[in-house]
């Protein structure tokens, strides 16, 4: 399985500031994604993050809000914008293990918290 | 969309106990795949089933992609204070709207009582 580095690990944010995020890993993987975990919830996809063109976003998550960069096949960052307390979330990278295997793994995550 | 549901919600269990959760889709899947969440942590894949039938045992794990490709249960044998945590179970079809993308059943929190 890839490792994946995720940073930071956990942030408590002003309101409608900006934070990003990046998802470094140690193998070259050809998909990578963006997830939110809400508090006691379960993973919702934000993104698909496409290297060398824009991200696919899922239904109710738009690019200005969520914007994401996949400059190479190892490294994506994901910034949530003009933060309110309601992004507070876990926000989780996560990769296909190998070209033609279906395994999804993830990193640490990264705790968000608007104040 | 696809749609999971996962039972049960909470567990509350006696140490060396085994556990049984299951996942049901209103969809055909090709892949199910069942994680573990600790606090503080990103899931942890620990099995991956990709064929109807097919039973997969990782230690005290065992989970099993059902016949019918809509349902998928994991158990954990003799049950240990380190099983604690949140199992989700994911499931994938692979389509050309939405191709490789997972959908994951709404979590099991697991506690083990001493």
């Amino acid at each position: 399985s890839a490792v994946i580095s995720q940073k930071p690990s956990r942030d408590i944010c002003q309101r409608g500031t900006s934070l990003t995020i990046q998802c470094q890993v140690d193998s070259q993987v050809t998909m990578m994604f963006w997830y939110r975990q809400q508090p006691g919830q379960s993973l919702t996809l934000i993104a698909t993050a496409n290297q060398g063109s824009e991200a696919t976003y899922e239904s109710g998550f738009v690019i200005d809000k969520f914007p994401i960069s996949r400059p190479n096949l190892t490294f994506s960052t994901l910034t949530v914008s003009n933060m309110s307390p309601e992004d507070s979330s876990i926000y989780l990278c996560s990769v296909e293990g190998r070209l033609g295997n279906t395994e999804a793994f993830f990193g640490q995550g990264t705790r968000l918290t608007v104040v | 969309g696809q749609q999971l549901n996962q039972s049960p919600q909470s567990m509350f269990i006696q140490e060396g106990e085994d556990v049984s959760m299951n996942c049901t889709s209103s969809s055909i899947f090709n892949t199910w795949l069942w994680y573990k969440q600790d606090p503080g942590e990103g899931p942890v894949l620990l099995i991956a089933l990709y064929k109807a039938g097919e039973l997969t045992s990782n230690g005290r794990l065992t989970a099993q992609f059902g016949i019918t490709r809509k349902d998928s249960f994991l158990n954990i044998s003799a049950s240990i204070p380190s099983d604690v945590g949140i199992y989700f179970c994911a499931g994938r079809v692979i389509s050309s709207g939405s191709a490789r993308q997972l959908t994951f059943g709404s979590g099991t929190q697991l506690t083990v009582l001493p």
